[in-house]
């Protein structure tokens, strides 16, 4: 399987700042998954692309989140304004084919601290 | 409504001795199972998965897992288990014709010498 790349690693930043995290390269079917992890809350589906459209982004706040896929080999997740509850391991993932059986390929994360 | 259940928050077993952790779901369809695991720092890596047939698989690192259907339940082992196993397991379920995998808590091994 092709590796998949998130970046930044880490990043730490102050509340308020625009924090814009990225996802490649995306292969295969052009699923993409955004997942957050929290000590708290666990992994958390935030939203799903196929094509580079929305399918579910129902688990995003709407209000802050934004996640898109600029073209077919990279996604975006916006935060902006960032707050300290924004701070987790942020996931990318796509599907493994055949995609009926949901098999997801993780990239390493981003972690984000927001101060 | 799809999940599952992960009841062992952590284990913890002494390296060489033997290793089951628990995954219940509940699903109405067949269900392709999904192990991953969770190294400290790093992403999630597939373990072993089961779409059909033989229903106990194998899978990387000298793991297996077994799914009874009638227990709904696809428990995760490994004979002798070994420090670097320490990590995080989670359980999952591919739902919805593969638009949606749902994940279990996770469930954090930890190994003493």
């Amino acid at each position: 399987d092709a590796r998949v790349t998130q970046t930044p690693r880490d990043k730490v930043t102050e509340m308020g700042q625009e924090v814009t995290m990225r996802c490649q390269p995306i292969l295969g079917h052009n699923t993409v998954f955004w997942y957050r992890q929290t000590m708290m809350q666990g992994l958390e589906l935030l939203a799903y692309f196929r094509n580079r459209a929305p399918l579910d982004d129902s688990g995003m706040p709407k209000d802050r989140f934004s996640a898109e896929m600029p073209d077919a080999t990279l996604a975006t997740l916006k935060i902006q304004p960032s707050e300290p509850r924004d701070s987790a391991v942020y996931f990318c993932a796509r599907k493994v084919p055949p995609v009926r059986t949901g098999e997801l390929f993780f990239g390493e994360g981003s972690r984000l601290t927001v101060l | 409504a799809q999940s599952v259940t992960q009841p062992d928050i952590h284990i913890t077993v002494s390296e060489g001795a033997s290793l089951e952790l628990r995954c219940n779901y509940s699903y109405g369809a067949t269900p392709y199972l999904f192990w991953y695991v969770q190294s400290p720092g790093q992403g999630l890596q597939l373990l072993l998965k089961y779409f059909s047939g033989d229903t106990l698989v194998q899978g990387i690192k000298g793991f297996e897992a077994e799914f009874k259907r009638s227990q709904s339940s696809f428990n995760l082992r490994k004979p002798s288990v070994h420090w670097s196993d320490a990590a995080e397991y989670f359980c999952a379920v591919g739902a919805s014709g593969g638009f949606k995998t749902i994940f279990g808590a996770g469930t954090r091994l930890f190994v003493k010498a």
